[in-house]
Protein backbone atom coordinates (compact mmCIF):
# COMPACT_ATOMS: atom_id res chain seq x y z
CA UNK A 1 0.00 0.00 0.00
CA UNK A 2 0.88 3.58 -0.10
CA UNK A 3 2.91 5.15 2.66
CA UNK A 4 0.86 8.23 3.41
CA UNK A 5 -1.80 7.89 4.91
CA UNK A 6 -4.51 9.95 7.02
CA UNK A 7 -5.18 9.88 10.38
CA UNK A 8 -8.85 10.45 10.06
CA UNK A 9 -11.03 8.93 7.04
CA UNK A 10 -13.93 11.76 8.15
CA UNK A 11 -14.17 15.20 9.72
CA UNK A 12 -16.81 17.07 10.17
CA UNK A 13 -16.58 21.02 11.34
CA UNK A 14 -18.71 23.48 11.91
CA UNK A 15 -19.39 26.57 9.72
CA UNK A 16 -16.67 29.51 10.83
CA UNK A 17 -14.90 26.98 12.87
CA UNK A 18 -11.08 25.93 11.99
CA UNK A 19 -10.25 22.66 10.35
CA UNK A 20 -6.78 19.98 10.62
CA UNK A 21 -6.54 18.02 8.61
CA UNK A 22 -3.85 15.39 8.98
CA UNK A 23 -1.22 13.15 7.15
CA UNK A 24 1.42 11.09 7.80
CA UNK A 25 4.48 9.77 5.76
CA UNK A 26 6.79 7.20 5.91
CA UNK A 27 9.28 8.03 3.43
CA UNK A 28 11.94 10.83 5.12
CA UNK A 29 13.64 11.10 1.97
CA UNK A 30 10.41 12.74 0.76
CA UNK A 31 11.30 16.36 -0.60
CA UNK A 32 7.80 17.76 -1.40
CA UNK A 33 4.68 17.62 -0.51
CA UNK A 34 1.44 19.08 -1.88
CA UNK A 35 -2.62 19.33 -1.03
CA UNK A 36 -5.39 18.46 -3.21
CA UNK A 37 -9.14 19.06 -2.63
CA UNK A 38 -11.57 16.84 -4.90
CA UNK A 39 -15.00 17.90 -4.30
CA UNK A 40 -18.12 14.90 -5.72
CA UNK A 41 -17.81 14.28 -9.86
CA UNK A 42 -14.62 16.41 -10.32
CA UNK A 43 -11.03 16.31 -10.41
CA UNK A 44 -8.63 17.29 -7.84
CA UNK A 45 -8.05 20.58 -7.63
CA UNK A 46 -4.39 21.96 -6.16
CA UNK A 47 -4.63 23.77 -2.85
CA UNK A 48 -1.02 24.30 -1.73
CA UNK A 49 2.39 22.46 -1.56
CA UNK A 50 5.90 22.95 0.40
CA UNK A 51 9.20 21.72 -0.06
CA UNK A 52 10.76 19.87 2.75
CA UNK A 53 13.68 22.67 3.36
CA UNK A 54 10.29 24.67 4.73
CA UNK A 55 8.03 23.99 7.96
CA UNK A 56 5.35 26.17 7.09
CA UNK A 57 3.62 27.91 4.08
CA UNK A 58 0.56 30.31 3.82
CA UNK A 59 -1.72 30.45 1.58
CA UNK A 60 -5.18 31.80 1.02
CA UNK A 61 -7.33 30.61 4.59
CA UNK A 62 -4.94 27.99 4.74
CA UNK A 63 -1.81 26.56 6.34
CA UNK A 64 0.37 23.38 5.60
CA UNK A 65 2.80 22.71 8.36
CA UNK A 66 5.97 20.06 7.95
CA UNK A 67 6.82 18.61 11.01
CA UNK A 68 9.90 15.99 9.26
CA UNK A 69 10.62 14.88 12.64
CA UNK A 70 7.06 12.84 13.29
CA UNK A 71 6.98 12.66 9.27
CA UNK A 72 3.94 14.56 9.59
CA UNK A 73 2.15 16.94 7.30
CA UNK A 74 -0.95 19.18 7.68
CA UNK A 75 -3.74 21.19 5.91
CA UNK A 76 -5.38 24.21 8.60
CA UNK A 77 -8.40 25.72 6.76
CA UNK A 78 -9.44 28.76 8.72
CA UNK A 79 -12.77 30.06 9.16
CA UNK A 80 -13.92 26.69 7.53
CA UNK A 81 -17.52 27.30 4.83
CA UNK A 82 -19.49 25.00 3.54
CA UNK A 83 -17.79 25.07 0.05
CA UNK A 84 -14.79 23.73 1.63
CA UNK A 85 -16.58 20.44 2.30
CA UNK A 86 -14.68 17.79 -0.17
CA UNK A 87 -12.28 15.23 0.20
CA UNK A 88 -8.82 16.35 1.09
CA UNK A 89 -5.77 14.17 -0.24
CA UNK A 90 -2.18 14.84 0.85
CA UNK A 91 0.81 13.27 -1.35
CA UNK A 92 4.61 13.15 -0.93
CA UNK A 93 7.07 13.49 -3.71
CA UNK A 94 9.23 10.09 -3.35
CA UNK A 95 12.03 8.56 -5.44
CA UNK A 96 11.03 4.90 -3.42
CA UNK A 97 14.09 3.48 -4.72
CA UNK A 98 15.02 3.25 -8.37
CA UNK A 99 11.95 4.95 -10.10
CA UNK A 100 12.47 8.58 -10.09
CA UNK A 101 10.63 11.07 -8.06
CA UNK A 102 6.60 10.84 -8.14
CA UNK A 103 3.51 11.86 -6.29
CA UNK A 104 1.74 8.97 -4.01
CA UNK A 105 -1.53 9.83 -2.92
CA UNK A 106 -3.22 9.16 0.69
CA UNK A 107 -6.65 7.76 1.02
CA UNK A 108 -8.08 11.11 1.61
CA UNK A 109 -9.84 12.65 4.32
CA UNK A 110 -13.82 13.42 3.41
CA UNK A 111 -14.71 16.99 5.22
CA UNK A 112 -17.91 18.08 6.22
CA UNK A 113 -19.04 21.57 6.96
CA UNK A 114 -22.34 22.26 9.14
CA UNK A 115 -24.12 25.39 8.72
CA UNK B 1 -11.18 25.62 -14.37
CA UNK B 2 -7.53 23.81 -14.27
CA UNK B 3 -7.39 24.31 -17.88
CA UNK B 4 -6.61 20.65 -18.40
CA UNK B 5 -9.45 19.34 -20.92
CA UNK B 6 -10.89 15.87 -20.75
CA UNK B 7 -12.89 13.81 -23.48
CA UNK B 8 -15.04 12.31 -22.70
CA UNK B 9 -16.55 12.62 -19.53
CA UNK B 10 -18.65 9.66 -19.45
CA UNK B 11 -17.94 6.19 -21.31
CA UNK B 12 -20.00 2.99 -20.72
CA UNK B 13 -18.45 -0.09 -22.42
CA UNK B 14 -18.58 -3.60 -22.89
CA UNK B 15 -15.68 -6.36 -21.48
CA UNK B 16 -13.93 -7.23 -24.53
CA UNK B 17 -13.54 -3.44 -25.96
CA UNK B 18 -11.38 -0.84 -26.55
CA UNK B 19 -11.83 2.57 -25.19
CA UNK B 20 -9.34 5.90 -26.03
CA UNK B 21 -9.49 8.81 -23.64
CA UNK B 22 -8.29 12.05 -24.80
CA UNK B 23 -6.25 14.88 -22.72
CA UNK B 24 -5.43 18.57 -23.96
CA UNK B 25 -3.03 20.00 -20.92
CA UNK B 26 -2.85 23.42 -19.90
CA UNK B 27 -1.51 25.86 -22.34
CA UNK B 28 2.06 26.21 -22.02
CA UNK B 29 2.67 23.05 -19.89
CA UNK B 30 4.56 20.03 -21.69
CA UNK B 31 3.91 17.44 -19.15
CA UNK B 32 0.37 15.24 -19.27
CA UNK B 33 0.26 12.99 -16.40
CA UNK B 34 -2.69 9.89 -16.52
CA UNK B 35 -3.59 8.61 -12.98
CA UNK B 36 -6.65 5.93 -12.15
CA UNK B 37 -8.92 6.46 -9.48
CA UNK B 38 -11.10 3.72 -7.82
CA UNK B 39 -12.87 3.30 -4.74
CA UNK B 40 -10.66 0.52 -3.29
CA UNK B 41 -7.04 2.16 -4.50
CA UNK B 42 -7.41 5.83 -4.77
CA UNK B 43 -5.08 7.92 -6.96
CA UNK B 44 -2.80 5.51 -8.81
CA UNK B 45 -0.02 7.01 -11.47
CA UNK B 46 -0.12 5.57 -14.68
CA UNK B 47 2.28 7.12 -16.93
CA UNK B 48 3.85 10.47 -17.95
CA UNK B 49 4.75 12.19 -21.24
CA UNK B 50 6.98 14.76 -21.29
CA UNK B 51 7.40 16.67 -24.47
CA UNK B 52 6.22 13.66 -26.44
CA UNK B 53 8.22 10.87 -25.13
CA UNK B 54 7.14 9.03 -22.30
CA UNK B 55 9.28 10.39 -18.98
CA UNK B 56 7.77 7.58 -16.15
CA UNK B 57 5.59 4.63 -16.12
CA UNK B 58 3.65 3.79 -13.11
CA UNK B 59 0.94 0.83 -12.58
CA UNK B 60 -0.47 0.58 -15.66
CA UNK B 61 -1.45 -2.64 -17.45
CA UNK B 62 -0.12 -3.53 -20.65
CA UNK B 63 -3.16 -3.15 -22.12
CA UNK B 64 -3.42 -0.09 -21.34
CA UNK B 65 -1.10 2.90 -23.61
CA UNK B 66 -0.56 6.33 -23.88
CA UNK B 67 1.01 8.60 -26.14
CA UNK B 68 1.29 12.79 -26.32
CA UNK B 69 1.53 14.17 -30.11
CA UNK B 70 2.87 17.04 -31.59
CA UNK B 71 0.41 19.81 -29.96
CA UNK B 72 0.73 18.29 -26.55
CA UNK B 73 -2.56 16.40 -26.23
CA UNK B 74 -2.71 12.72 -25.05
CA UNK B 75 -4.51 9.84 -25.59
CA UNK B 76 -4.86 7.05 -23.09
CA UNK B 77 -5.99 3.59 -24.98
CA UNK B 78 -7.53 1.09 -22.84
CA UNK B 79 -8.10 -2.48 -24.46
CA UNK B 80 -9.13 -5.57 -23.35
CA UNK B 81 -11.21 -4.00 -21.11
CA UNK B 82 -12.65 -5.99 -18.33
CA UNK B 83 -14.97 -5.17 -15.64
CA UNK B 84 -12.10 -4.07 -12.89
CA UNK B 85 -11.08 -1.72 -15.32
CA UNK B 86 -14.03 0.66 -14.37
CA UNK B 87 -12.88 4.00 -12.89
CA UNK B 88 -12.11 7.30 -13.15
CA UNK B 89 -8.98 8.15 -15.37
CA UNK B 90 -7.91 11.81 -14.60
CA UNK B 91 -5.03 13.58 -17.11
CA UNK B 92 -2.98 15.71 -14.96
CA UNK B 93 -0.52 18.80 -16.65
CA UNK B 94 2.49 20.80 -15.24
CA UNK B 95 5.08 22.93 -16.68
CA UNK B 96 7.71 20.95 -15.78
CA UNK B 97 8.63 17.14 -15.62
CA UNK B 98 9.30 17.10 -12.34
CA UNK B 99 5.99 15.66 -10.87
CA UNK B 100 5.38 18.66 -9.03
CA UNK B 101 2.44 21.36 -8.77
CA UNK B 102 0.09 18.91 -11.22
CA UNK B 103 -3.18 20.29 -12.32
CA UNK B 104 -6.03 17.67 -12.73
CA UNK B 105 -8.89 17.40 -15.67
CA UNK B 106 -12.29 16.65 -14.37
CA UNK B 107 -11.76 13.23 -15.71
CA UNK B 108 -13.50 10.62 -17.62
CA UNK B 109 -15.37 8.19 -16.18
CA UNK B 110 -15.30 4.95 -17.53
CA UNK B 111 -17.94 2.11 -16.81
CA UNK B 112 -17.41 -1.27 -18.30
CA UNK B 113 -20.27 -3.98 -18.32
Amino acid sequence: GESVGLHLPTLSVQEGDNSIINCAYSNSASDYFIWYKQESGKGPQFIIDIRSNMDKRQGQRVTVLLNKTVKHLSLQIAATQPGDSAVYFCAEKSDRGSTLGRLYFGRGTQLTVWP
Amino acid sequence: DSGVTQTPKHLITATGQRVTLRCSPRSGDLSVYWYQQSLDQGLQFLIQYYNGEERAKGNILERFSAQQFPDLHSELNLSSLELGDSALYFCASSGGQGHEKLFFGSGTQLSVL
